[in-house]
């Protein structure tokens, strides 16, 4: 069982430049988010889907865009990068957002450095 | 707006000691709470929630976590520590509407042997 697979694993930009991390889950799940970790401040919600064709934003949404064309793919777009978006970044997928149901599975995380 | 505070950065105790990781959550509905610890370089894993009913819930690699509503807290507990359970805790709720899970800041737990 793959899980929740991101890529790629780390990534250096420079200040401008734009790039894709992708997500993709094997576990037919309907809802997708991408999160920021960043020292001291946790987990950060960036946006989030309920489904294919459906997305939201989540806390810390700007700069970041997304897409859902299938249930499996889940794309995080950096349009412009700046050193502020230095941070760890985790997909994580759950089958169901049931109040207290909602179990998260993440993948391993990308490691993006902004110069 | 819902929230989950961890207040302690670190938490140091020797191995075959108790440990406690502490949370608190603000008050806003009916909490639903999760513990998910961080291993080096992984991505986060489930180790148990509480939704409704026994106060004291019990999760993955021993651990178990007690619900306290009138302190308004989840604190993570394990009788007997191992050096393997360093890491790095995360608290999480998730709200009344089915919203996605908010994480507190997290706590490093170191074990020494």
């Amino acid at each position: 069982n793959a899980g929740v697979t991101q890529t790629p694993k780390f990534q250096v930009l420079k200040t401008g430049q734009s790039m894709t991390l992708q997500c993709a889950q094997d576990m037919n799940h309907e809802y997708m988010s991408w999160y920021r970790q960043d020292p001291g401040m946790g987990l950060r919600l960036i946006h989030y889907s309920v489904g294919a064709g459906i997305t939201d934003q989540g806390e810390v949404p700007n700069g970041y865009n997304v897409s859902r064309s299938t249930t499996e793919d889940f794309p995080l777009r950096l349009l412009s990068a700046a050193p502020s978006q230095t941070s760890v970044y985790f997909c994580a997928s759950s089958l169901t957002l049931t109040p207290g149901g909602g179990e998260l599975f993440f993948g391993e995380g990308s490691r993006l450095t902004v110069l | 707006a819902q929230s989950v505070a961890q207040p302690e950065d670190q938490v140091n105790v020797a191995e075959g000691n108790p440990l406690t990781v502490k949370c608190t959550y603000s008050v806003s509905g009916n909490p639903y709470l999760f513990w998910y610890v961080q291993y080096p370089n992984r991505g986060l894993q489930f180790l148990l929630k509480y939704i409704t009913g026994d106060n004291l819930v019990k999760g993955s690699y021993g651990f178990e976590a007690e619900f306290n509503k009138s302190q308004t807290s989840f604190h993570l507990k394990k009788p007997s520590a191992l050096v393997s359970d360093s890491a790095l805790y995360f608290c999480a709720r998730q709200g009344d509407a089915g919203n996605m899970l908010t994480f507190g800041g997290g706590t490093r737990l170191m074990v020494k042997p």
